[in-house]
């Protein structure tokens, strides 16, 4: 257990709608990272931010943003779900310059 | 050409065998180099970061890095059949501490 954790674990919703995606942080990480797992392929990158603010973004459109919290918790808020944003959603943790990622169980996302 | 290259496998080996997985990579900036397992179904586990050139070895796995070859890989000495998983090989991108992430290589260790 990294002491990441995400919720929901599992979510179906349908095209055009909107979903958030919550993340803790593990105890003393001050930086939350997301990525994005399609079936069969590597993570990709997709934000991550540090300290409340946005610090590097991947090649993902506007419709993906997020937020973190003072306790360092974090959204992942996507707009208008299209079919393909249908995947794993990790969320990783890890203390300023090390960059040394702990990621939780994930949400598997599903779009209809 | 992606930033990451592995091959996806399946590498089979048997059990109590050493299993090596490659990985290269076009980024020379690159400084830090992880291996993560995944199980089916499951999220990344860090089983090892590699930050100079050379092996760092942990129990059963040991870390190789050449930077000039832009070459990492994974060694696991006496493979297990829970061994088999997908290993993801990474290193930190460019902008800020973002990971880059390969394909991943399917290893499947038979009893």
């Amino acid at each position: 257990e990294t002491g990441v954790t995400q919720s929901p674990t599992h979510l179906i919703k349908t095209r055009g709608q909107q979903v958030t995606l919550r993340c803790s942080s593990q105890s003393g990480h001050n930086t939350v990272s997301w990525y994005q797992q399609a079936l069969g392929q590597g993570p990709q990158f997709i934000f991550q931010y540090y300290r409340e603010e946005e610090n590097g973004r991947g090649n993902f459109p506007p419709r993906f943003s997020g937020l973190q919290f003072p306790n360092y918790s974090s959204e992942l808020n996507v707009n208008a779900l299209e079919l393909d944003d249908s995947a794993l959603y990790l969320c990783a943790s890890s203390w300023g310059g090390n960059t040394e990622a702990f990621f939780g169980q994930g949400t598997r996302l599903t779009v209809v | 050409q992606k930033e990451v290259e592995q091959n996806s496998g399946p590498l089979s080996v048997p059990e109590g065998a050493i299993a090596s997985l490659n990985c290269t990579y076009s980024d020379r900036v690159s400084q830090s180099f992880f291996w993560y397992r995944q199980y089916s179904g499951k999220s990344p586990e860090l089983i090892m970061s590699i930050y100079s050139n050379g092996d760092k070895e942990d129990g059963r796995f040991t870390a190789q890095l050449n930077k000039a070859s832009q070459y990492v890989s994974l060694l696991i000495r006496d493979s297990q059949p829970s061994d088999s998983a997908t290993y993801l090989c990474a290193h930190e991108g460019n902008a800020g501490n973002m990971l880059t992430f390969g394909g991943g290589t399917r290893l499947m260790v038979k009893p």
